[in-house]
């Protein structure tokens, strides 16, 4: 699987949007990106995934460069339960490779 | 609540005792994963299931570590001979076998070797 690099933390202000990016510069064709998100002492809450498309759900949306090497993800009103350690992973899907290697992540902190 | 459920949540125990885990996944997924993380890091995969066969297992589980699933549903995680070392969060996660590989976690048990 491709490596990740994100920032090991970010702080954002309630009610704003919460943009977290993602570097995946060894990614290949048929890789898709993960994000899922650990708030502290629970397990890991999965969030949204994409393969070359923006996608967007619910609880965010995630943008891809469209020469697939970066994505940002985007919770559009940050809230105080939005503090968690977010993790972009990079998963080839549907193959025999099924591990999640997660990294660090990046601690998102919500201030009020 | 993503509907895998891991007990007990908590488990302290002294080194030397072995310990069991238990996971059920959420009901028709056929595929399920053990984790395990320790403080500070993100979680590091420990091995896999498809059904009831136990498809690989990662170099971290040493020869006291044993998982099974013997129904194809819940699946177990036991410890022989604790290790202060054993002490880390132990997921539990679980997916569709086709297509979309989205894993679904459970709330962890946390297990402390004193």
């Amino acid at each position: 699987d491709a490596k990740t690099t994100q920032p090991p933390s970010m702080d954002c202000a309630e009610g704003r949007a919460a943009n977290l990016p993602c570097n995946h510069s060894t990614i290949s064709g048929n890789e898709y990106v993960y994000w899922y998100r650990q708030i502290h002492s629970q397990g890991p809450q999965y969030i949204i995934h994409g393969l070359k498309n923006n996608e967007t759900n619910e609880m965010a949306s995630l943008i891809i460069t469209e020469d697939r090497k970066s994505s940002t993800l985007i919770l559009p009103h940050a809230t105080l339960r939005d503090t968690a350690v977010y993790y972009c992973i990079v998963l080839n899907s549907g193959g025999s490779n099924y591990k999640l290697t997660f990294g660090k992540g990046t601690l998102l902190t919500v201030n009020p | 609540d993503t509907g895998v459920s891991q007990d007990p949540r908590h488990k302290i125990t002294k080194r030397g005792q072995n310990v069991t885990f238990r996971c059920d996944p959420i009901s028709e997924h056929n595929r399920l994963y053990w984790y395990r993380q320790t403080l500070g890091q993100g979680p590091e995969f420990l091995t896999y299931f498809q059904n009831e066969a136990q498809l690989e297992k990662s170099r971290l589980l040493s020869d006291r570590f044993s998982a099974e699933r013997p129904k194809g549903s819940f699946s177990t995680l036991e410890i022989q001979r604790t290790e202060q070392g054993d002490s880390a969060m132990y997921l539990c996660a679980s997916s569709l076998a086709a297509g979309r590989e989205t894993q679904y976690f459970g709330p962890g048990t946390r297990l402390l070797v004193l």
